[in-house]
């Protein structure tokens, strides 16, 4: 079966710009989960989303956001960017938290 | 404030020895524990987890030892192999549809 479609790989943007980044899950995966990694930070976990709802956030300022739709496909939005954004940003989707399946994640720079 | 610790950033191993990786959590509501591989330019792969009733699970090469009262979990790769080498992320969760909390990882190096 197909796993976790992140797009677009590789992200430029400007700062003050606004980006928006897209996960497709699991067919059958109601969770999906976005991350962020930056070199010895880890992951930092940002929001998930299960049945087009957010059920978990993470300890984010508000420019960051995020969607699920009706098909669980999911997008995170971040507004006005900034340079400490530059990271991969990860997305998961599980049926359970036993069993997360990640993308390859998109990598975004903010010149 | 980091909830899931993996002190060492970095880990030389020599191939065929083991190699353990280690893990610190704080939060006492944590009851699930997952060992996730990433290699560069891809996403992280789950290893192998533990639930907090069992001290230890075991799969292949791959075992991870919990010490619920010391807040410790380890991950034992024996023998260690060159293909190991990647970085490894320490996760926790609390309830069910609790988030994830991943570690900020240790980076494996198996040397042949």
């Amino acid at each position: 079966k197909a796993g976790v479609t992140q797009t677009p790989r590789y992200l430029i943007k400007t700062r003050g710009q606004q980006v928006t980044l897209s996960c497709s899950p699991i067919s059958g995966h109601r969770s999906v989960s976005w991350y962020q990694q930056t070199p010895g930070q880890g992951l930092q976990f940002l929001f998930e989303y299960f049945s087009e709802t957010q059920r978990n956030k993470g300890n984010f300022p508000g420019r960051f956001s995020g969607r699920q739709f009706s098909n669980s496909r999911s997008e995170m939005n971040v507004s006005t960017l900034e340079l400490g954004d530059s990271a991969l940003y990860l997305c998961a989707s599980s049926l359970s938290r036993s069993g997360y399946t990640f993308g390859s994640g998109t990598r975004l720079t903010v010149v | 404030d980091q909830q899931v610790k993996q002190n060492s950033p970095s880990l030389s191993v020599q191939e065929g020895r083991i190699s353990i990786l280690n893990c610190d959590y704080t939060n006492s509501m944590f009851d699930y524990f997952l060992w996730y591989k990433k290699y560069p330019a891809e996403g992280p792969t789950f290893l192998i987890s533990i639930s907090s009733i069992k001290d230890k699970n075991e799969d292949g090469r791959f075992t991870v030892f919990l010490n619920k009262s010391a807040k410790h979990l380890s991950l034992h790769i024996v023998p260690s192999q060159p293909g190991d080498s990647a970085v490894y992320f320490c996760a926790a969760s609390g309830a069910s549809y609790d988030k994830v909390i991943f570690g900020p990882g240790t980076s494996l190096s198996v040397i042949p």
